[in-house]
């Protein structure tokens, strides 16, 4: 059964780069099945999507956020990271990483847990 | 983008069905069978209920059915029970290759 799992610092200072990994478990992030994707949710507010990977690096970006979003990959260690760049208290939210189905686009599924990450100084 | 057009709230009582409308345009729901729903239970990551439109995923109820009529996709919950209270939010594929999601929809079970 497969377990995703977000780590990563809770707070960041506004300005700086927000980093967050994903641990995927009980299967491979190398699956030719599964792309893997990052979503996000203001407190209290509705869920935005950030972006996609896939195992071989392609990457796809949320438009709105496309300037300042990282997404990358380690098989060596079965895990996918984002990179959010330039951090204003708007970024602050609730951050879920998700399997993603067959296609970037698509649907997500599992979800971790998600991890709060706040910008404040 | 533009989100998805949800209701804010929608409510019911045990055993009533209820639907939750999501509203886009030709250029997403309207025009791709990629709309997915979500369940989210406070404190809660959301979990995928329905995919590509009327798909349920295994261990998911029957109770639970989509469907689409032009640029507007349709979660409906039969035999509504108290553990379908939650956030209900949809997204959909769109012609600008991305991913978009409604606001989300607050379903209060009387």
């Amino acid at each position: 059964q497969l377990q995703l799992q977000e780590s990563g610092p809770g707070l960041v200072k506004p300005s700086e780069t927000l980093s967050l990994t994903c641990t995927v478990s009980g299967g491979s992030l190398s699956s030719s099945s599964y792309y893997w994707g990052w979503i996000r949710q203001p407190p209290g507010k509705g869920v935005e999507w950030i972006g996609t990977i896939y195992y071989s690096g392609n990457t796809y970006y949320n438009p709105s956020l496309k300037s300042r979003v990282t997404i990358s990959v380690d098989t060596s260690k079965n895990q996918f990271s984002l990179n959010l760049s330039s951090v204003t208290a708007a970024d602050t939210a609730v951050y879920y990483c998700a399997g993603a189905g067959p296609s970037p686009y698509n649907w997500f599924d599992p979800w971790g847990q998600g991890t709060l990450v706040t910008v404040s100084s | 983008q533009s989100a998805l057009t949800q209701p804010a709230s929608v409510s019911g009582s045990p055993g009533q069905s209820i639907t939750i409308s999501c509203t886009g345009t030709s250029s997403d729901v309207g025009g791709y069978n990629y709309v997915s729903w979500y369940q989210q239970k406070p404190g809660k990551a959301p979990k995928l209920i329905i995919y590509e439109v009327a798909n349920r995923p295994s261990g998911v109820s029957n109770r639970f059915s989509g469907s689409k009529s032009g640029n507007t996709a349709s979660l409906t919950i039969s035999g509504l029970q108290a553990e379908d209270e939650a956030d209900y939010y949809c997204s959909s594929y769109t012609s600008s290759s991305t991913l978009v999601f409604g606001g989300g929809t607050k379903l209060t079970v009387l």
